[in-house]
């Protein structure tokens, strides 16, 4: 079975751009989640989507968007981007909401200029 | 407020030895507890978990202590390889808010 697959793998934007990340959960996985991961602060937890629903929502601005399609992909949006979003962006799937086990993605790693 | 700590940034064992890795959380809704690891390049991927209604739980060389009244957990690798140096995350989570928060890792090396 395929494992979780983001795109792209890299990216370099400027301040005030706007980027989109995509990520495909693994086949069967109605559950995606995102994290931001910088130096120090560990995996910080932005949204999880659940049947094209966000089920729940981290402590990020509203510049932080999302949205999950009806075979369950994701996209995650950041609009106007500032310095401090270069990070590790790492989506992760899991066949259901709840305790289940996440399967994490190998993340986009964005850079702002 | 950082809800899920990981006080030690790093850790290094030599080969052979055993690894502790501590975490502790403020928290007392967090009903499950997950350890991951995580490769340079490559996302986090799952170790072992524990439900908050036991504290011990083992897999191979991993196991997973859970103290609830002190709000603690301990992940310990016996013995340690040179191939088990990574971050490791710890992660707790709430039925109450489904949210898995994560701790800001432990980067452990396994000397050989």
């Amino acid at each position: 079975k395929a494992g979780v697959t983001q795109t792209p793998r890299y990216l370099i934007k400027t301040r005030g751009q706007q980027v989109t990340l995509s990520c495909s959960p693994i086949s069967g996985h109605r559950s995606v989640s995102w994290y931001q991961q910088t130096p120090g602060q560990g995996l910080q937890f932005l949204f999880e989507y659940f049947s094209e629903t966000q089920r729940n929502k981290g402590n990020f601005p509203g510049r932080f968007s999302g949205r999950q399609f009806s075979n369950s992909r994701s996209e995650m949006n950041v609009s106007t981007l500032e310095l401090g979003d270069s990070a590790l962006y790492l989506c992760a799937s899991s066949l259901a909401q709840g305790r289940e086990t996440q399967y994490f993605g190998p993340g986009t790693r964005l850079l702002v200029l | 407020d950082q809800q899920v700590k990981q006080n030690s940034p790093s850790l290094s064992v030599q080969e052979g030895r055993i690894s502790i890795l501590n975490c502790d959380y403020t928290n007392s809704m967090f009903d499950y507890f997950l350890w991951y690891k995580k490769y340079p390049a490559e996302g986090p991927t799952f170790l072992i978990s524990i439900s908050s209604i036991k504290d011990k739980n083992e897999d191979g060389r991993f196991t997973v202590f859970l103290n609830k009244s002190a709000k603690h957990l301990s992940l310990h690798i016996v013995p340690s390889q040179p191939g088990d140096s990574a971050v490791y995350f710890c992660a707790a989570y709430a039925s109450n808010t489904g949210k898995l928060i994560f701790g800001q890792g432990t980067t452990l090396q396994v000397k050989p």
